[in-house]
């Protein structure tokens, strides 16, 4: 069965400060990995989607890195600013049409 | 263009009670997901549809909960006979397709049962 780890569970940093956010999942065999920005009380933000084959993707600001056969990831948040506060999850699809397993979330607080 | 809505934003029921949460997906997604999330936790999966059909109903967690998708974009999840622990957010996502395609959430229903 697939579980999904996020580490730390909270992080607060100062401005500007380059920060990494950590997920684990126990089967290395998936399909995609994808990363979320959750802001309370609301939905789901996507991202960045790593499938499989790839290694890493980035966008702005956001770079995450995929190393399937140590079942991590990592998102790495450069220059943080105090909008990126928001709660980053985690999630994993097995094969193209499974259910997608999320992780925990890490809390980020960016203080100004 | 329009995302993924739906209703209720918020809904209050008492124990025992009937309660329905709408989705509409984002137009021509194909694949629609039904999660619920717990306070401090992920999104725990429910279920998936593509097209009509239920794809994987797995994370239903009993018979008291049902999803329909009767002509292949609006869903509805039905909770029978509530019970306080169901109380959560939930959540909805379309794609693309099933495969391999990023998962577009809702602002989600927070469900009390008091």
């Amino acid at each position: 069965k697939q579980e999904v780890t996020q580490i730390p569970a909270a992080l607060s940093v100062p401005e500007g400060e380059n920060l990494v956010l950590n997920c684990s999942f126990t089967d290395s065999a998936i399909y995609n990995l994808q990363w979320f920005r959750q802001d309370p009380g609301k939905g789901l933000t996507s991202l960045l989607l790593i499938q499989s084959s790839q290694r890493e993707q980035t966008s702005g600001r956001l770079n995450a890195s995929l190393d399937k056969s140590s079942g991590r990831s990592t998102l790495y948040i450069a220059a943080s600013q105090p909008g990126d506060s928001a709660t980053y999850l985690c999630a994993v699809k097995k094969t193209s049409y499974d259910k997608v397993i999320f992780g925990p979330g890490t809390s980020l607080s960016v203080i100004p | 263009g329009a995302g993924v809505s739906q209703t209720p934003s918020n809904k209050v029921t008492e124990k025992g009670k009937y309660v329905e949460l709408r989705c509409d997906p984002i137009s021509g997604h194909t694949a629609l997901y039904w999660y619920r999330q717990s306070l401090g936790q992920g999104p725990e999966f429910l279920i998936y549809f593509q097209g009509t059909g239920a794809a994987d109903d797995s994370g239903l967690p009993n018979d008291r909960f049902f999803a329909v998708r009767p002509e292949g974009s609006v869903s509805t999840l039905k909770i029978q006979r509530t019970e306080r622990g169901d109380s959560a957010v939930y959540l909805c996502a379309s794609s693309l397709d099933g495969v391999g395609y990023e998962q577009y959430f809702g602002p989600g229903t927070r469900l009390t049962v008091t």
